[in-house]
């Protein structure tokens, strides 16, 4: 029963092109959210999404397009891409906004981009 | 920026406790001392957090001094897949209409020894 699940774990790409990622947690949680992971392993968040409403974009570019199609789903899209976007890339869903309680991450999705 | 300070790795045996301190000298009073960890290839996994008592679960317990300028966590009984990289994080208090964010620092890596 995982509580967060992520599709692809791998991803190898070209420059320029398009790929998305799928994130769904099975949590009944309100709130998700997506992290990059660079390659000196510092965690950075990237969005946070409440009852599919973005609350926060870390001035990521905005070839960057979270979408959340209902609050158990939050997919990544990523047009143009480049070689600096090569990093893991982790989802993960806490309760709601502001409890504070823990946040659930996902197994990550390694994207290479040639 | 991490709220933060770390040492950058320990050892420990298994079987004997692992004792890891974490300083956050500037905490307010509202924000919480969470400890996450990433074991190799995975996505961070909730251990405990703490506002300012002393917390204990399953996974571990969690001393936080009167002051609230530093903490230990506590792995009572380690075992080798204890190994991993343990990241002490302040919870930044969500600002109006935004929600909390974890703020990742480098972690510590914490090798459990035969």
């Amino acid at each position: 029963d995982t509580a967060v699940s992520q599709t692809p774990k791998y991803l190898v790409t070209q420059m320029g092109n398009d790929k998305s990622i799928k994130c769904e947690q099975n949590l009944g949680h309100d709130t998700m959210y997506w992290y990059k992971q660079d390659s000196k392993k510092f965690l950075k968040i990237m969005f946070s999404y409440n009852n599919k409403e973005l609350i926060i974009n870390e001035t990521v570019p905005n070839r960057f397009s979270p979408k959340s199609p209902d609050k158990a789903h939050l997919n990544l899209h990523i047009n143009s891409l480049e070689l600096g976007d090569s990093a893991v890339y982790f989802c993960a869903s806490s309760q709601d906004l502001t409890t504070s309680g823990a946040k659930f991450f996902g197994p990550g999705t390694r994207l290479t981009v040639l | 920026d991490a709220k933060t300070t770390q040492p950058t790795s320990m050892d420990c045996a298994e079987g004997r406790a692992a004792n890891l301190p974490c300083n956050h000298s500037t905490i307010s009073g509202n924000e919480y001392v969470y400890w996450y960890r990433q074991i190799h290839s995975q996505g961070p996994q909730y251990i405990i957090h703490g506002l300012k008592n002393n917390e204990t679960n399953e996974m571990a317990s969690l001393i936080i001094t009167e002051d609230r300028k530093s903490s230990t966590l506590i792995l009572p009984h380690a075992t080798l897949r204890d190994t991993a990289v343990y990241y002490c994080i302040v919870r930044v208090a969500p600002s109006q209409g935004g929600s909390e964010k974890l703020v990742f620092g480098k972690g510590m890596k914490l090798t459990v020894n035969p």
